[in-house]
């Protein structure tokens, strides 16, 4: 399930089931949005882009869907494993190429 | 490809001294490199944007004369964070975009943990 720790949302899924992860963006005007993941200690590594011209887009295990009508985008990832547990970050880019991060969930893969 | 490096990957300092934190690109040259600082459990929050041979553009709120970015040439972005206080203590990570291409796609470091006691 999906909850709201003091600071960082959580979502535990079994190993084997598909996750979604969602986050909302601010700017109307972003036109260029990014999927990081973060393991602890360590720095955000790029999974998946999009561009606001498009509202789905598929890579190896892992689709990102935008809606911008209500500033949502979404990360599916297949078949979840165990080394995908870590911090999923959204991040929408402005102009000048300066990224907003969105807040952040957490995926705990339960083997 | 598009190799960041930061260094080092962790720092424990004194309250009152300063600290420098090193970013680099290892097989590009980066026009710019950002600056963002990550308090645990949180999200990254950009700090500066740098330009190399320019004065760096920094966010609301984060204070230029504490937090000391140049960049120097087109491999190395420094942060020197000077006179530092426990509250600094913080994961700091730098990002890079290559030259002559779009500046929206950012090369992330492993990141710097700087406690400050």
């Amino acid at each position: 399930g999906e909850s709201v720790g003091l600071h960082l949302p959580t979502l535990s899924v079994q190993e084997g089931d598909n996750s979604i992860i969602n986050c909302a963006y601010s700017n109307s005007a972003s036109d260029y949005f990014i999927w990081y993941k973060q393991e602890s200690g360590k720095g955000p590594q790029f999974i998946i882009d999009i561009r606001s011209n498009m509202d789905k887009r598929q890579g190896q295990r892992v689709t990102v869907l935008l809606n911008k009508t209500v500033k949502h985008l979404s990360l599916q990832i297949a078949a979840t494993q165990p080394g995908d547990s870590a911090v999923y970050f959204c991040a929408e880019t402005l102009q000048g190429g300066k990224l907003i991060f969105g807040q952040g969930t957490e995926l705990s893969v339960k083997p | 490809g598009a190799v960041v490096s930061q260094h080092p990957s962790w720092v424990i300092c004194k309250s009152g001294t300063s600290v420098k934190i090193e970013c680099r690109s290892l097989d590009f040259q980066a026009t710019t490199m950002f600056w963002y600082r990550q308090f645990p459990k949180q999200s990254l929050m950009l700090m500066a944007t740098s330009n190399e041979g320019s004065k760096a553009t920094y966010e609301q709120g984060v204070e230029k004369d504490k937090f000391l970015i140049n960049h120097a040439s087109l491999t190395l972005s420094t942060l020197t964070v000077t006179s530092a206080h426990p509250e600094d203590s913080s994961f700091y990570i730098c990002s890079a975009s290559i030259a002559g291409l779009s500046s929206y796609e950012q090369y992330f470091g492993p990141g710097t943990r700087l406690t400050v006691t």
